[in-house]
């Protein structure tokens, strides 16, 4: 399994780039990162989905190195409603059983 | 349009008693899954169906069965519940079996297991 790793909490304050990062050492050829933005109560909801370099949509930017062997999820501008859990995932191209979520990282906003 | 639609939301079992979870999207995808989540931690992946007809097992299998019903609908059954089932459990589908798209998730089916 391609364990992945992240901080297990970040604060910010408002209107602040937030950038979180992950870990994924044994990460292979054709394997996707994926993150995952999750509020209390509710099921994970998609960010972003990259392979390398870098990612950009209309709610994050996702940072690959050549290596591959890590990610950054960037979070422009944070307000309030970003407080959440953020979730790598290293999407394991060939088998979707093998895609496994970590712990996350608790990202609070404050004012 | 629902995306993926799971019931009961929350569900009270006593130890040894068994039920059936169920999960439903509209959204024509190949693929299902059911995870579990327990308090404060990731979701850990119980069994998955790549495509009608197919189930597989996930990581955390142990005292849980899966009916692949139709295209649509993937159900969960604990046929003899423990304690240590006491989790969130959600459902989710993507388009293909990779999971290299976007899944869609359900609320939640929160159990507590006495």
């Amino acid at each position: 399994l391609a364990k992945t790793t992240q901080p297990i909490s970040m604060d910010s304050y408002e209107g602040q780039e937030v950038n979180i990062t992950c870990s994924h050492n044994n990460i292979a050829t054709n394997d996707y990162i994926t993150w995952y933005q999750q509020f209390p109560s509710q099921g994970p909801r998609f960010i972003i989905q990259g392979y390398k370099t870098k990612v950009t949509n209309e709610v994050a930017s996702l940072f690959i190195p050549a290596d591959r062997k890590s990610s950054t999820l960037s979070l422009p501008r944070v307000s309030l409603s970003d407080t959440a859990v953020y979730y790598c995932l290293v999407v394991i191209n060939t088998n979707a059983g093998k895609s496994t979520f970590g712990d996350g990282t608790t990202l609070t906003v404050k004012p | 349009n629902a995306g993926v639609t799971q019931t009961p939301k929350f569900q009270v079992l006593k130890t040894g008693q068994s039920m059936t979870l169920q999960c439903a999207q509209d959204m024509n995808h190949n693929s299902m899954y059911w995870y579990r989540q327990d308090p404060g931690m990731g979701l850990r992946l119980i069994y998955y169906s790549a495509s009608e007809g197919t189930t597989d097992k996930g990581e955390v299998p142990n005292g849980y069965n899966v009916s692949r019903l139709n295209k649509r609908e993937f159900s969960l059954r604990l046929e003899s519940a423990a304690p240590s089932q006491t989790s969130v459990y959600f459902c989710a589908s993507t388009g293909d079996a990779t999971m290299n798209t976007e899944a869609f998730f359900g609320q939640g089916t929160r159990l507590t297991v006495v």
